[in-house]
C-alpha cells in the first residue's frame, strides 16, 4: 500500500459527460501528479501541483483541469468526455519537488465512456 | 526519438535464471533514472532510482540496475527470477532535460515461468 488513496476506483459515464477523481496524497507528501494510462498512449504525465499551486503541465487536455485543495488532495475534473478519453488514471505524490524524488503511486480509476 | 526507451515488449525467462530488462535514456546530461514495477489492476509501484554515485543501485524485491552514462542506459536486473515477479515494468527519467517531468518508457512485460 503506496499511502496514495484514489476513488472511486472505477467510473463508467457517458459521452458529453462530466466526472471528478479524487486523490489524498500519502501523510507529510506536498506534491500530487496526476497520469493517464492508455493502450495506445502508455504513461503520459498530466499536471502537478505542490501545496495548493500548479507547478507544471504535460499532455492535458483544454477539457481536463484539476486542483489542489488546502488539505492536499487533489481532484481532476474531466468534461465533455469522449470515447477516446477511456483509460486508467493514477495520481502519484511526493514529499517535494525536487526531480530525485520517487512518487507514490495510488492504485487509479479506470474510466470507461460509452 | 522516443526520451525513454525500453526496447523489448516482452522479456521471458525461467525461473531462477537471472532477468534482465533494459532501458535507454535518449538526452544528454545528468537525468534521475526510475525503474516502476505495476501488477495487474494495480498502481505503479517504486522499484529504486539512480542519483548520483555508484552505477550499481539495489532496490525492492532483490532489484538491481546498472546505470552506464556512455551508453545512456539504465537496465534493471535481477539474479534469480521469482515466478511473482511476472508483471509490468516501467523505465522512467527526469530532470531539466525532460521538463522536470517524470517521462515514462513503453513499458516491458516479464514473465517468468516456473
Amino acid at each position: 500500500d503506496s499511502g496514495v488513496t484514489q476513488t472511486p476506483k472505477h467510473l463508467i459515464t457517458a459521452t458529453g459527460q462530466r466526472v471528478t477523481l479524487r486523490c489524498s496524497p500519502r501523510s507529510g507528501d506536498l506534491s500530487v501528479y496526476w497520469y493517464q494510462q492508455s493502450l495506445d498512449q502508455g504513461l503520459q504525465f498530466l499536471i502537478q501541483y505542490y501545496n495548493g499551486e500548479e507547478r507544471a503541465k504535460g499532455n492535458i487536455l483544454e477539457r481536463f483541469s484539476a486542483q489542489q485543495f488546502p488539505d492536499l488532495h487533489s481532484e481532476l475534473n474531466l468534461s465533455s468526455l469522449e470515447l477516446g478519453d477511456s483509460a486508467l488514471y493514477f495520481c502519484a505524490s511526493s514529499v517535494g519537488l525536487e526531480n530525485y524524488n520517487e512518487q507514490f503511486f495510488g492504485p487509479g480509476t479506470r474510466l470507461t465512456v460509452l | 526519438a522516443q526520451s525513454v526507451a525500453q526496447p523489448e515488449d516482452q522479456v521471458n525467462v525461467a525461473e531462477g535464471n537471472p532477468l534482465t530488462v533494459k532501458c535507454t535514456y535518449s538526452v544528454s546530461g545528468n537525468p534521475y533514472l526510475f525503474w516502476y514495477v505495476q501488477y495487474p489492476n494495480r498502481g505503479l509501484q517504486f522499484l529504486l532510482k539512480y542519483i548520483t554515485g555508484d552505477n550499481l543501485v539495489k532496490g525492492s524485491y532483490g532489484f538491481e540496475a546498472e546505470f552506464n552514462k556512455s551508453q545512456t542506459s539504465f537496465h534493471l536486473k535481477k539474479p534469480s527470477a521469482l515466478v511473482s515477479d511476472s508483471a509490468l515494468y516501467f523505465c522512467a527519467v527526469r530532470g531539466p532535460e525532460y521538463g522536470n517531468k517524470l517521462v515514462f518508457g513503453a513499458g516491458t512485460i516479464l514473465r517468468v515461468k516456473s
